[in-house]
């Protein structure tokens, strides 16, 4: 158990639907970042969240929303899903606003599947 | 640009033997390279990090090597076991920002 919790473990909805994506990230860690993993594709850097306010941006699709409540867990809401959506979803965790002397966490991930 | 890209995309080795995947990068300027092992369906487990003044690093059957110069890295396993199969992914991070640059891994399979 890496600290990192996701939720759900795996997601199948339609598409041109609405998803949340939740994440607790490791007691401490004051960032949350949220990754996308497409079949046989590498890591692609979404959405970082530091303490409750937006600090970094990717390659995420205006569809695509995420928040850091004051408990610090995060969400990641996924809407009007397409096929193409369909991937494992990884949140990790870090204590600083950067890199952290621990580094990064990651959760064990949500798989959506979307049909 | 800032790319990492790993070789060979999959491998199949024996148990008991050795191998050893690549990463060469172009991420700049460069704090530190890590290596992951990310099991099929499961988030991505650290294995070494190598900042810009260390050279080897190893952690157990994990060798990894770093040559800041011309920007690569290699992850050595010696004595491969079943167990062994995943995915090993060379992540690169940026001094002073919040930038992981991924590669696609290599996926390795042990077989008996």
């Amino acid at each position: 158990d890496s600290g990192v919790t996701q939720t759900p473990k795996h997601l199948i909805t339609a598409t041109g639907q609405r998803v949340t994506l939740r994440c607790s990230p490791r007691s401490g860690d004051l960032s949350v970042y949220w990754y996308q993993q497409s079949l046989d594709q590498g890591l692609q850097f979404l959405i970082q969240y530091y303490n409750g306010e937006e600090r970094a941006k990717g390659n995420i699709l205006e569809r695509f929303s995420a928040q850091q409540f004051p408990d610090l867990h995060s969400e990641l809401n996924l809407s009007s899903l397409e096929l193409g959506d369909s991937a494992l979803y990884f949140c990790a965790s870090s204590v600083s606003l950067g890199e952290g002397a621990e580094g990064y966490t990651f959760g064990s991930g949500t798989r959506l599947t979307v049909v | 640009k800032n790319q990492v890209e790993q070789s060979p995309q999959s491998l199949i080795i024996l148990e008991g033997k050795n191998c050893t995947l690549q990463c060469n990068y172009t991420v700049s300027p460069f704090s530190n390279l890590r290596w992951y092992k990310q099991d099929t369906g499961r988030g991505p487990v650290s294995l070494t990090i190598m900042t810009f003044s260390e050279n080897t690093k190893s952690n157990g059957r994990y060798t990894a090597t770093l040559d800041a110069d011309t920007k690569q890295s290699s992850l050595h396993i010696t004595a491969s076991q079943l167990s062994d199969s995943a995915s090993y992914i060379c992540v690169v991070i940026q001094t002073g920002a919040n930038n992981l640059f991924f590669g696609t891994g290599t996926r390795l399979t042990v077989i008996p």
